[in-house]
């Protein structure tokens, strides 16, 4: 149980487009979903975090009108990149948590982006 | 604050010997540590959780930490390597009020010799 999938696994896009990554929860109910980006050779890093049918809360330094972020059911959280550039690659690190082991985050495969 | 640093960037060991992974933490109260793993190009996989239950705590694949508060470390070990090891290994710490936050070291990465 506690499987949480991330699509699509890989992204290329022209600089100035908008890409989305979907993080799903598929076998229990995420209450809260968090967004993390790892740089080549770095750690996660938190972009936000984000609770069913409330905005989400941006860390320091993310930009929350270029990572537009949407949680609009309980087993389903949007990461979008808006006029994406080269320095917005990265690979982008979804996580759930539900009701049950409320310290536990379980996470998806990551999406790699790369903008040409 | 909460912070986990993880002393090793790169730990190599040849194919049966034990490991050691190097984790100390900061912490104003008594912390909640994880140690994930990443394999290349993949999600992270929990491997064990020390939530102020048993110091020593147990994990999947053989790895099992040793939460030491005098020497405020969370080092992770596992008897016997085996090639499927080699992966990079993350010390996290739960950051926040209503432990919402984790926090990743900076990574080790776990290198396997035959």
């Amino acid at each position: 149980g506690a499987v949480v999938s991330q699509h699509p696994s890989r992204v290329i896009c022209k600089s100035g487009t908008s890409v989305k990554i979907e993080c799903r929860s598929l076998d229990f109910q995420a209450t809260t979903m968090f967004w993390y980006r790892q740089f080549p050779k770095q750690s996660l890093m938190l972009m936000a975090t984000s609770n069913e049918g409330s905005k989400a809360t941006y860390e320091q330094g993310v930009e929350k009108d270029k990572f537009l972020i949407n949680h609009a059911s309980l087993t389903l959280s949007t990461l979008t990149v808006t006029s994406a550039h080269p320095e917005d690659s990265s690979f982008y690190i979804c996580s759930a948590r539900g009701w049950r082991n409320y310290n536990e985050q379980f996470f998806g495969p990551g999406t790699r982006l790369t903008v040409l | 604050a909460q912070s986990v640093t993880q002393l090793d960037s790169h730990v190599s060991v040849s194919e049966g010997t034990p490991v050691l992974l190097r984790c100390n933490y900061s912490s104003s109260y008594s912390p909640s540590l994880f140690w994930y793993v990443q394999h290349p190009n993949k999600g992270l996989q929990l491997l064990l959780k020390y939530t102020s239950a048993a110091t020593l705590v147990k994990g999947i694949n053989g790895f099992e930490a040793e939460f030491k508060k005098s020497e405020t470390s969370f080092h992770l070990t596992k008897p016997s390597a085996h090639m499927s090891d080699a992966a990079e290994y993350f010390c996290v710490v739960i950051k926040g009020e209503y432990g919402n936050k984790l926090v990743f070291g900076a990574g080790t990465i776990l290198r396997v010799k035959s």
